[in-house]
């Protein structure tokens, strides 16, 4: 089973500042690796797969990359409706598609 | 974009079967190469893969919880369904509904089930 650990566990910063939030899979999962947006209350939001490419509507502020192992997804400018806890997946060895235990995202 | 909404009972006894349901609408839930999809998250916990049905009828399931979960679809009611047999109060949970060619693009609202006699 792969095991996805994401780092930091919490990251505090401001509004217009740059987020960069990492993933890490215990086994290479090619691209085969997707980032949700989770708030309280609402059901996850897919923003990127593929490692990279954004999902339908997604701002292009919010990007990813990475391959194999290591993965990072940036905000290049946060705003407000941005801070949330972020979830990495695996799409590849399976079952199960696990999660990362997932990086809060808070405002400073 | 699909329409998902997840429907059940909101309070389970313990070691009895819980059941719940995903209608889908705005797309057929025979959709070549979609899998549907249950995922949970515990009170103050992240978010679990519990296992997904291909649209062929092909179940995946999560080891931790594969002896005790039933994924399937109802083809004439556009849904699909999850069983989670002998719960215990670890299995409270709001439960989701997903899906998507590959990845999991639409999502229901979500419902919680709280596991208590």
């Amino acid at each position: 089973e792969i095991v996805l650990t994401q780092s930091p566990a919490t990251l505090s910063l401001s509004p217009g500042e740059r987020a960069t939030l990492s993933c890490r899979t215990s086994q290479t999962v090619g691209n085969s690796l997707a980032w949700y947006q989770k708030k309280p209350g609402q059901a996850p939001r897919l923003l990127i797969y593929d490692a990279s490419y954004r999902a339908t509507g997604i701002p292009a502020r919010f990007s990813g990359s990475g391959s194999g192992t290591d993965f990072t997804l940036t905000i290049s400018s946060l705003e407000p409706a941005d801070f949330a806890v972020y979830y990495c997946q695996q799409r590849t060895n399976w079952p199960p598609f696990n999660f990362g235990q997932g990086t809060k995202l808070e405002i400073k | 974009q699909l329409q998902l909404q997840e429907s059940g009972p909101g309070r389970v006894k313990p070691l009895q079967t819980l059941s719940l349901t995903c209608s889908v609408s705005g797309g057929s839930i025979n959709s070549a190469g979609y899998y549907w999809t249950w995922i949970r998250q515990q009170p103050g916990t992240g978010l679990e893969w519990i296992g997904c049905i291909y649209y062929s009828g092909t179940t995946y399931y999560n080891p931790s919880l594969e002896s005790r979960v039933t994924i399937s679809l109802d083809t004439s009611n556009n849904q699909f369904s999850l069983k989670l047999s002998s719960v215990t109060a670890a299995d409270t949970a709001v439960y989701y509904c997903a899906t998507g060619p590959y990845y999991d693009l639409d999502w229901g609202q979500g419902t919680l089930v709280t596991v208590s006699s």
